[in-house]
Parts: structure tokens; sequence; C-alpha cells
């Protein structure tokens, strides 16, 4: 049963310091998805990948989120330097575009406490 | 820009009791149509999807859906639910190869 996996489950961390988050999509998926899911503001999607090339990040603040695909079987976010307001569960998707059929598969989350 | 519309925020209902869970989205046009299920703590899984044929789509667990093109809508039922449904339900629509979420319908279904 092919899944999404995503490291770390869980992460703590303090003020300032910086955030990797890790995504493994479904082998031979081809498009990524980060999204964010917060109490306040639902899910709000961050960035897009497909064939690891970034589509959409307009979600995501740029000055400091990133977020990439070393290979095809990696996407990372990373987040420098975090803070407060970025605590949340973190997700990510994969999906097999066809341009008309898109299924998106989600990993079970990062859960994010930024103190 | 495409937005998906949750009229119901929570929904409480007893078990056997039958369950419908309104979804609008704003844009006509092709679209294609799914409903994710998230149990507490857990991620969302895929309950059913819609792209073309039958507007009547079954899925897993006993969930369907109906697309209504005329009136933008897709909601999710099920005839009689479980206690074991409690979980938070989240409608979303595709555009350009993007998943617009809904603000999520949190059902708790008392034993």
């Amino acid at each position: 049963d092919a899944r999404v996996t995503q490291t770390p489950r869980h992460k703590v961390t303090e003020m300032g310091q910086e955030v990797t988050m890790r995504c493994q999509p479904i082998l031979g998926h081809n498009t990524v998805f980060w999204y964010r899911q917060t109490m306040m503001q639902g899910l709000e999607l961050l960035a897009y990948f497909r064939n690891r090339a970034p589509l959409d990040d307009s979600g995501m603040p740029k000055d400091r989120f990133s977020a990439e695909m070393p290979d095809a079987t990696l996407a990372t976010l990373k987040i420098q330097p975090s803070e407060p307001r970025d605590s949340a569960v973190y997700f990510c998707a994969s999906g097999l575009s066809s341009g008309i059929t898109d299924t998106q598969y989600f990993g079970p989350g990062t859960r994010l406490t930024v103190l | 820009a495409q937005s998906v519309s949750q009229h119901n925020h929570h929904v409480i209902l007893s078990e056997a009791a039958s369950l419908e869970l309104g979804c609008n989205y704003s844009y006509g046009g092709t679209v294609n149509l799914f409903w994710y299920v998230q149990y507490p703590g857990q991620h969302l899984q895929l309950l059913l999807k819609y792209f073309s044929g039958d507007p009547l789509v079954k899925g897993i667990k006993g969930f369907e859906a109906e697309f209504i093109k005329s009136k933008f809508s897709f909601n999710l039922r099920k005839p009689s639910v479980q206690w074991s449904d409690t979980a938070e339900y989240f409608c979303a629509v595709t555009q350009g190869g993007k998943l617009i979420f809904g603000q999520g319908t949190e059902l708790s279904v008392k034993p």
C-alpha cells in the first residue's frame, strides 16, 4: 500500500531556529504539494511542484520559507528563522497529474511547535 | 478565483441518523470535486471524487456524493452514521492542478 511519508512527525523548536521538514511522495507520482493546517486558517496551500519544478509558491512567506525537490523521491520545506506563528501541522501530498484527473494523497503531517 | 463553501461548521448527530454535508463551489465549467475526511489526529484521506460521468458518486465507508452542476454543489451523504464517522470533512475542487479546500465541517456522532 503506497503512502506518502513525512519526517519528522513532531517537531518542537525555539523561535529563530531552522526547521526542515521532509516528504517522500508515492513512487511514480509527479506532483507534490505542501499544505499548512491551523485552526484559524484551515488548510492553506504553500507550494506546488510538478516534475520537480516549482509551479506555484504564492502561498508561502518568501522571506523565511523555502521549498525544494532535490530529486523525485524527496521534497523539503524549510523555515528559517522559525516564529511562533509558524506553529501548525504541515502536510505533504503527492499525485499523478494527467492535467484532467488529478487526485492528491496526503502524508501523515509534521506537527510543528515553535516556542 | 475558485472558492469552496461548506456551510455547516459543526454537525452533531446520533448514531444511525442520516447525514448530509453541504458543499458549493463558485466557478462553473469543468471541475474535479473531492471529499476528504480527517479523523482526529490523522491526515486527510480521500473519501470520494468526481471527474465526469454519473453525478452520483459512491465512496468508501458507505459515503456518497451528488454533483449538481446547476447548483454548483457537491453534497456528501450517508444514510446511517456511526460513532466512528466522527471526523472533519473537507470538500475540495481543483483549479489549475491545485486543490482548493473548503473550511471543513466537523462531524460529531453521539453513541
